[in-house]
């Protein structure tokens, strides 16, 4: 069975601070990840995707990720963080082949600090 | 196109009763998952439908149901309601096939309070 893990359960930052939410899966074969977010008051939103080619990938408002294959991990960074992405942090990993359903972590709640 | 429209948005009953749920996914996309939101547990997969079929199935007891309908609209059912069903229910639906890759669209939620 496939399992993320998110192990910063709360991050608080200062405007400008750089980030790195790390999130790592348990899955014993090719996999897809995702990074969702969920502003205040919105629905989750799909950040960024990797599913295959280059492990690192760019989202949406200047946020990247890293899949390093070795390490089971797909950490999301951003190098210089605004009070507008206080928000809620979610990865998921899905299993690529077959109809594998979409594992999400527990989620990182994000606090910019202006 | 619109997006995912989950209805209704909040509701409240009692435990022991039931309550069905509705999601109209965007139009052209053929799945959707389910799952349940809680402070603490993140998002707990509940089922995933594509075409009218269920493809998935979560760690949920039975009192857990749903379906999906020819235009793909879909339906989740609890039954027998107790008090730690109350939760944020979300909506995913994707294109379908293999295309869940390309990532989710996420309905609002319907907020679930059971008294």
């Amino acid at each position: 069975a496939q399992s993320v893990s998110q192990h910063n359960h709360h991050v608080i930052l200062s405007e400008a601070a750089s980030l790195e939410l790390g999130c790592n899966y348990s899955y014993g074969g090719t996999v897809n990840l995702f990074w969702y977010v969920q502003y205040p008051g919105q629905h989750l939103q799909l950040l960024l995707k990797y599913f295959s080619g280059d492990p690192l990938v760019k989202g949406i408002k200047g946020f990247e990720a890293e899949f390093i294959k070795s390490k089971f991990s797909f950490n999301l960074r951003k190098p210089s963080v605004q009070w507008s992405d206080t928000a809620e942090y979610f990865c998921a990993v899905k299993g690529s082949g077959g109809y594998q359903k979409v594992t999400f972590g527990t989620g990182t709640k994000l606090q910019v600090i202006p | 196109k619109a997006g995912v429209t989950q209805t209704p948005r909040y509701l409240i009953k009692t435990r022991g009763q039931q309550v069905t749920l509705s999601c109209s996914p965007i139009s052209g996309h053929r799945s959707v998952s389910w799952y349940q939101q809680t402070p603490g547990q993140g998002l707990q997969f509940l089922f995933e439908y594509f075409s009218e079929t269920q493809r998935n199935k979560g760690n949920f007891p039975g009192r857990f149901s749903g379906r999906q309908f020819s235009n793909s609209r879909s339906e989740m059912n609890v039954s027998t309601l107790e008090l730690g069903d109350s939760a944020l229910y979300l909506c995913a639906s994707s294109l379908g096939g293999q295309a869940v890759s390309y990532g989710y669209t996420f309905g609002s939620g319907t907020r679930l309070t059971v008294v």
